[in-house]
């Protein structure tokens, strides 16, 4: 099992659908989550800590399920712009405080 | 945005150079990182400072050097490179605190290739 995993889609959906990512991480005990989104040929880019209890960033909604060890990412009324590759960062060891892992990413294609 | 800066965007060398990328982050971070960025691969972590200390090294070859000589600098010095060494060369900071681990800020990466 991948230590942290992602759909690589891509996934292709019209202006102003909804799109969900999930993905599962290996090490139950992770304590931080991230999601970042990735454009073509430019850096990663954060787009939201992830925190037990959910959290809502306008159109973007995360939700963390630590006894499935998945975490998830939810995008309403999507937009042209949020075309780019989305990352799942997890940190998986928890003796070793600053390593994050990252997953492969999850491509998202919003059509006009 | 010019949280991490990154030098130079691009770098075509050969096997037997001999150069250097250079990172600088001016958000008063105390953790900086290198990564390595292939095609259709996730981020690789490559090296660790905390307080200009390397904490950790993900078995990387010998070619490449890092070096930390402040908390706000960070370098990668190259040598005798290999063609499968060109990838994406990623910076990033964080600011480290007992107990979470919490988010990087990336710059916008040395783009490297190797002939």
């Amino acid at each position: 099992r991948k230590e942290v995993e992602q759909d690589p889609g891509p996934f292709n959906v019209p202006e102003g659908a909804t799109v969900a990512f999930n993905c599962t991480y290996s090490n139950s005990a992770s304590q931080s989550f991230f999601w970042y989104r990735q454009d073509c040929r430019k850096e990663p880019k954060l787009l939201m800590s992830v925190y037990s209890s959910g959290n809502e960033d306008g159109r973007f909604t995360a939700q963390l399920n630590r006894a499935s060890q998945y975490i998830s990412l939810l995008i309403r009324d999507s937009k042209l712009s949020d075309s780019a590759t989305y990352l799942c960062v997890v940190n998986l060891f928890s003796g070793s405080a600053r390593q994050l892992t990252f997953g492969s990413g999850t491509q998202l294609t919003v059509l006009p | 945005e010019t949280g991490v800066t990154q030098t130079p965007r691009h770098l075509v060398m050969g096997m037997t150079n001999k150069k250097s990328l250079k990172c600088e982050q001016h958000l008063g971070h105390n953790a900086m990182y290198w990564y390595k960025q292939s095609a259709k691969k996730p981020l690789e972590l490559m090296f660790v400072y905390n307080f200009k200390e390397q904490t950790e090294n993900n078995s990387v070859p010998s070619r490449f050097s890092p070096e930390c000589p402040n908390s706000s600098h960070l370098f990668l010095h190259l040598h005798t490179l290999q063609p499968e060494d060109s990838a994406l060369y990623l910076c990033a900071s964080s600011q480290e605190t007992s107990g979470r681990v919490n988010e990087q800020y990336f710059g916008p990466g040395t783009r490297l290739t190797v002939t």
